[in-house]
């Protein structure tokens, strides 16, 4: 079975920096398109950054590009986010997704993990 | 950044009725490559979003084909054909012709 699981959320004081996890199991991440997104709860989902199947590619919202880094270890079979110099606007849950196509960019986002809560508060 | 726009922002259904949703983007949504990166998803309350509909039309595995998904260019319709007490939630479109990959506002279907 296909899975993403992300861990690594939490209270963190704004200025400060985590770094998020997601395992994947049931796949390889190197075959994969992985991107994260992100949802303030009650509110819509905002796209946060991507990274290809051979890491050519990675890409970022305007809103994140120069704090945060994703990152990929292929032989853990995990994906990362790198968030430094957070905000309160970063506050928001962070969903971790896989691209249904392998060797694509984003075709179509399945599945979701059940995500990991950020909060930015001093 | 494509804007994309959905309406209504709330649909009350009637169980067994037809679900309609608009998305629309502020521009093409046809990739270089002759492809239209529009899709469909799903977020039942406290769960994370689900794909539904990829690529305009294409059911994900293992969703019902009461779903269907229809468009083209900068226009796109998701219909559920007879709602089920399973469908309530919010439902986003999706593009990602262009990078960054953005999302419509959000559509929620209610039970009347």
């Amino acid at each position: 079975e296909v899975q993403l699981v992300e861990s690594g959320g939490g209270l963190v004081q704004p200025g400060r920096s985590l770094r998020l996890s997601c395992a994947a199991s049931g796949f390889s991440v190197d075959d994969y398109a992985m991107h994260w997104v992100r949802q303030v709860p009650g509110k819509g989902l905002e796209w946060v950054s991507g990274i290809s199947w051979n890491g050519a590619m990675i890409d970022y919202a305007d809103s994140v590009k120069g704090r945060f880094t994703i990152s990929r270890d292929n032989a853990r079979n995990y994906l990362y986010l790198q968030m430094n110099s957070l905000r309160a606007e970063d506050t928001a849950l962070y969903y971790c997704a896989k691209d249904i196509m392998s060797r694509g960019w984003c075709t179509g986002l399945r599945p979701w993990g059940q995500g990991t809560l950020v909060t930015v508060s001093s | 950044d494509i804007v994309m726009t959905q309406t209504p922002l709330s649909s009350p259904v009637t169980l067994g009725q037809p679900a309609s949703i608009s998305c629309r983007s502020s521009q093409s949504l046809v990739h270089r490559d002759g492809n239209t990166y529009l899709s469909w998803l799903q977020q039942r309350p406290g769960q994370p979003p689900r794909l539904l509909i990829y690529m305009i039309s294409n059911r994900f595995s293992g969703v019902p084909d009461r779903f269907s998904g229809s468009g083209a260019g900068t226009d796109f319709t998701l219909k559920i054909s007879r709602v089920e007490a399973e469908d309530v939630g919010v439902y986003y479109c999706m593009q990602s012709t262009q990078s960054p990959p953005t999302f419509g506002g959000g559509t929620k279907v209610e039970i009347k």
